[in-house]
C-alpha cells in the first residue's frame, strides 16, 4: 500500500480561501519532506522543503506567506495556500524520501474558482 | 543549480517495440537519478532509479542506464504494452534518495503506445 499518503486527491474553493493539505508518512519518521506543483502539461516544479521543528526552505519566486508549510511531527506536512486564487489552480504533490528513494503522495488537484 | 533536459517530449511507438528516452543533467555533483511514470490525473509513480555508482541498472521490461562522463542518463522500456501510456518523468538530485535534496524535474516524455 502507499507510503506516503495526501489529502484531499481534489478540492474547489472560492477565490480568497484558504485551503490546506495534509501529507502523511506512514512507515517511517521523515524529517524532511517535499512540496511539488505542477501546472497543466509541465513538469513537477519543487516549491518548498518541509523541516520538521523548523521553517521550511522555500524555492525561488515562491511565497512563503502564500504556501504556508508546517512540519509540527515527524509524519505529517501541511501545506497550506492562503487567500488562493484561480492562478493558484494546479496539482499539488508532496514526497518523502527514504531509503528506496523518493516516494510521492497521490497529488491534490486544487481549483479555485 | 541543477538544469534537466529531457527529450523527446511526446513519443509513439507501435505496441511490442522498445522506447527510449533520454535525459541530460548539468550539475556533475548530482549522483541520483529516478525516473516517474505519471498517468492522467494521478500522482506520480517511481518505476526505477539509478545511483552514480552504477552504470546500469533492470527490472524487468525497464531499464535505466548512466552516463556520468556525458552527463546523461536513458530510460529503456521493452515490449512495450498499452498500460505503459503515461507520461514519464526524469530527475536528478544531489541527494541519495535518503538525503535532504529535493529532485530537478525534466518536462516530461509523453509515450503513446500505438495498437
Amino acid at each position: 500500500g502507499a507510503v506516503v499518503s495526501q489529502h484531499p486527491s481534489r478540492v474547489i474553493c472560492k477565490s480568497g480561501t484558504s485551503v490546506k493539505i495534509e501529507c502523511r508518512s506512514l512507515d517511517f519518521q521523515a524529517t524532511t519532506m517535499f512540496w511539488y506543483r505542477q501546472f497543466p502539461k509541465q513538469s513537477l516544479m519543487l516549491m518548498a522543503t518541509s523541516n520538521e521543528g523548523s521553517k521550511a526552505t522555500y524555492e525561488q519566486g515562491v511565497e512563503k506567506d502564500k504556501f504556508l508549510i508546517n512540519h509540527a511531527s515527524l509524519t505529517l506536512s501541511t501545506l497550506t495556500v492562503t487567500s488562493a486564487h484561480p492562478e493558484d489552480s494546479s496539482f499539488y504533490i508532496c514526497g518523502r524520501t527514504g531509503n528506496n528513494g523518493y516516494t510521492f503522495g497521490s497529488g491534490t488537484r486544487l481549483t479555485v474558482v | 543549480g541543477e538544469n534537466v533536459e529531457q527529450h523527446p517530449s511526446t513519443l509513439s511507438v507501435q505496441e511490442g517495440d522498445s522506447a527510449v528516452i533520454k535525459c541530460t543533467y548539468s550539475d556533475s555533483a548530482s549522483n541520483y537519478f529516478p525516473w516517474y511514470k505519471q498517468e492522467l490525473g494521478k500522482g506520480s509513480q517511481l518505476i526505477i532509479d539509478i545511483r552514480s555508482n552504477v552504470g546500469e541498472k533492470k527490472d524487468q521490461r525497464i531499464a535505466v542506464t548512466l552516463n556520468k562522463t556525458a552527463k546523461h542518463f536513458s530510460l529503456h522500456i521493452t515490449e512495450t504494452q498499452p498500460e505503459d501510456s503515461a507520461v514519464y518523468f526524469c530527475a536528478a538530485s544531489m541527494g541519495t534518495g535518503g538525503g535532504a535534496d529535493g529532485l530537478t524535474f525534466g518536462k516530461g516524455t509523453h509515450l503513446i503506445i500505438q495498437p
